[in-house]
């Protein structure tokens, strides 16, 4: 089965600051790759998504990941976070089974 | 215009008592889903549906009975309500079952079991 690790729980950030929240998956075949962000009292919304080619994604606001497949690895990043990044975001891995399985989620504060 | 809308968005009810969610999209998908996200939000499939058929049923007690009059509808039926059912409820749908494209979520359903 596959599993989705996000280490940080909890990550306060002052407006400006670099981001990287990372994420690691458990599985062996081909995957694809998802970062979903709930903002505080909605549902989730896709920052970005992997399924090939190159292994760094640009997606929505500003964020990238980069897939590492060696390191099973697909960090989200952010050069400059503002005070409207603040929310949840959830790594997800999905295989060829119709499966999307969520990280734990990382709960993301900027300090305006 | 709503993609995937559920009702009703919160929900407050008694132990004991049966209740059923609604979701519908409007997006013409094939797949639907249903997922589970608990006090510490960690997210957990419960259900997938393709084309009306049931493709996916993770281990959630047999309490809870998805039903998809439609490819366009899949509700949630929960028999017998507990406490541990407390939490927020999000359908979801997806153009195929490959996952290939985006899946789409509601706003949710929170539940709160008295």
């Amino acid at each position: 089965a596959q599993s989705v690790s996000q280490h940080n729980h909890h990550v306060i950030l002052s407006e400006a600051a670099s981001l990287e929240l990372g994420c690691n998956y458990s599985y062996g075949g081909t995957v694809n790759l998802f970062w979903y962000v709930q903002y505080p009292g909605q549902h989730l919304q896709l920052l970005l998504k992997y399924f090939s080619g190159d292994p760094l994604v640009k997606g929505i606001k500003g964020f990238e990941a980069e897939f590492i497949k060696s390191k099973f690895s697909f960090n989200l990043r952010k050069p400059s976070v503002q005070w409207s990044d603040t929310a949840e975001y959830f790594c997800a891995v999905s295989n060829a089974g119709n499966m999307l399985t969520f990280g734990g989620g990382t709960r993301l504060m900027v300090k305006p | 215009d709503t993609a995937v809308s559920q009702t009703p968005k919160y929900l407050v009810t008694q132990m004991g008592n049966d209740k059923s969610i609604k979701c519908e999209q409007n997006l013409g998908h094939d797949t639907m889903y249903w997922y589970k996200q608990d006090s510490k939000k960690f997210l957990k499939i419960m259900f997938s549906y393709n084309n009306k058929e049931l493709i996916i049923n993770e281990t959630v007690p047999n309490r809870f009975s998805p039903k998809s009059p439609d490819k366009a509808h899949l509700n949630l039926h929960i028999n017998s309500l507990e406490l541990g059912d407390s939490a927020v409820y999000f359908c979801a749908s997806s153009q195929d079952t490959w996952l290939a494209g985006t899946v789409w979520f509601g706003p949710g359903t929170r539940l709160t079991v008295l």
